[in-house]
């Protein structure tokens, strides 16, 4: 199982961005998947998750109507669209799979002016 | 909401049992998941459905549940076992997720 996350980086606060997890050597199509992320010298915080389908998406309430998770699976990828980005959603974030028997190494999105 | 709760530090020496519990009302209903972080990489699964050890990981991890409270102990600790952990599970909706705050494990 491998699990590759990209798109972090430094954004303003209020801008955007959008972090991808590419999934290989299982059948992304049927599992959960999941964001989670940790800011500095924090402790690990859920963030979204999603149905195999994509039909159903769990948000952290303070992260709720400003990201969205999505998925595609003819491509074997999740998805994290961030907008509205505050400095407190200055965290690596790691995409797993299902209850976290497989995460990334992480990406790094700082938000800062 | 609901809340998971953990000490934020442990510590034993090499060979003794490590005890880190995490407790919460939703733990009565729901099944815990206990993660090995080390420092500046991605955690691990070392227990699932409160009591079940992936593979890979070593014997001396070990999981128990009781009431609203799980335990994850580390029999005969080794220095290498040094990390944070974290209790992780659900909602009563099975939707939402949460870490508990982090266990500093210290061997020395």
């Amino acid at each position: 199982v491998q699990l590759v996350e990209s798109g972090g980086g430094l954004v303003q606060p209020g801008g955007s961005l959008r972090l991808s997890c590419a999934a290989s050597r299982f059948t992304f199509s049927t599992y959960w998947m999941t964001w989670v992320r940790q800011a500095p010298g924090k402790g690990l915080e859920w963030v979204a998750n999603i149905k195999p389908d994509g039909s159903e998406k769990y948000y952290l309430d303070s992260v709720k109507g400003r990201f969205t998770i999505s998925r595609d699976n003819a491509k074997n990828s999740l998805y994290l669209q961030m907008n509205s980005l505050r400095a407190e959603d200055t965290a690596i974030y790691y995409c797993g799979r299902d209850l976290g028997d497989y995460w990334g190494q992480g990406t790094l999105v700082t938000v800062s002016s | 909401s609901f809340e998971l709760t953990q000490p934020p530090s442990v510590s034993v020496s090499p060979g003794q049992t490590a005890r880190i519990t995490c407790s919460g009302d939703v733990l009565s209903k729901k099944y815990a998941y206990w993660y090995r972080q080390k420092s500046g990489q991605a955690p691990v699964l070392v227990i699932y459905e409160d009591t079940k050890r992936p593979s890979g990981i070593p014997e001396r991890f070990s999981g128990s549940s009781s009431g609203t409270g799980v335990t994850l102990t580390i029999s005969g600790a080794q220095v290498e076992d040094e990390a944070d952990y974290y209790c992780y599970s659900s909602d009563s909706s099975g939707n939402h997720w949460m870490f508990g705050g982090g266990t500093q494990l210290t061997v020395l």
